[in-house]
């Protein structure tokens, strides 16, 4: 079942750099939205919840439209150390196991 | 440790083997879940667990993959008649209770079939 979709990259993008992605779901009931990030050969770990108002972590800016269906997330003043794949995460239909879309993966150089 | 442990971290065995892989998730956690992840995806659900019983099996590939968690703690996943397909990292996760976004994954096993 493709419920999440994400462009799977690479960015590739200088340190300082501002860089968006973006991911869409299927399941119009969806109900709770989530970034994890996966480090290379390392297990995925929660970056933020998404709100439906919108919400912003540090440097991490994340939204929902509800009405397109439509999740991002925003990286401003890009590190060395942002470099991972960034996973979009949606509630399945019953409400409690999280679908996780195909992952983007961005690098960031000096 | 504090956190999800899985083992083992690598299995490589022949096709048509069995497989068993174990998860112990972090104490006191009631939801425990198992993904796989093969290269260039992200986790593909299997099933979790709510206590004891799987509250939702439904991405079970075949009836060759079952899971149990008899005593609401420790999982092990088990795989039948491997096949080549079946090579993958193997993820457990869990969570205080189910439905909340934060899952606490292991590191993995990863399982090679030849």
């Amino acid at each position: 079942r493709k419920e999440v979709e994400q462009d799977p990259g690479p960015f590739n993008v200088p340190e300082g750099a501002t860089v968006a992605f973006n991911c869409t779901y299927s399941n119009s009931a969806s109900q709770s939205f989530f970034w994890y990030r996966q480090d290379c050969r390392k297990e995925p770990k929660l970056l933020m919840s998404v709100y439906s108002s919108g919400n912003e972590d540090g440097r991490f800016t994340a939204q929902l439209n509800r009405a397109s269906q439509y999740i991002s997330l925003l990286i401003r003043d890009s590190k060395l150390s942002d470099s991972a794949t960034y996973l979009c995460v949606v509630n399945d239909q019953a409400g409690t196991a999280l679908i996780f879309g195909k992952g983007t993966t961005l690098s960031v150089s000096s | 440790g504090a956190g999800v442990s899985q083992t083992p971290s690598n299995k490589v065995t022949e096709k048509g083997k069995y497989v068993e892989l174990r998860c112990d998730p972090i104490s006191g956690h009631t939801a425990l879940y198992w993904y796989r992840q093969s290269l260039g995806q992200g986790p593909e659900f299997l099933i979790y667990f709510q206590g004891t019983g799987a509250a939702d099996d439904s991405g079970l590939p075949n009836d060759r993959f079952f899971a149990v968690r008899p005593e609401g703690s420790v999982s092990t996943l088990k795989i039948q008649r491997t096949e080549r397909g079946d090579s993958a990292v193997y993820l457990c996760a869990s969570s205080l209770t189910v439905g909340t976004g934060e899952l606490f994954f292991g590191e993995g096993s990863r399982l090679t079939v030849l």
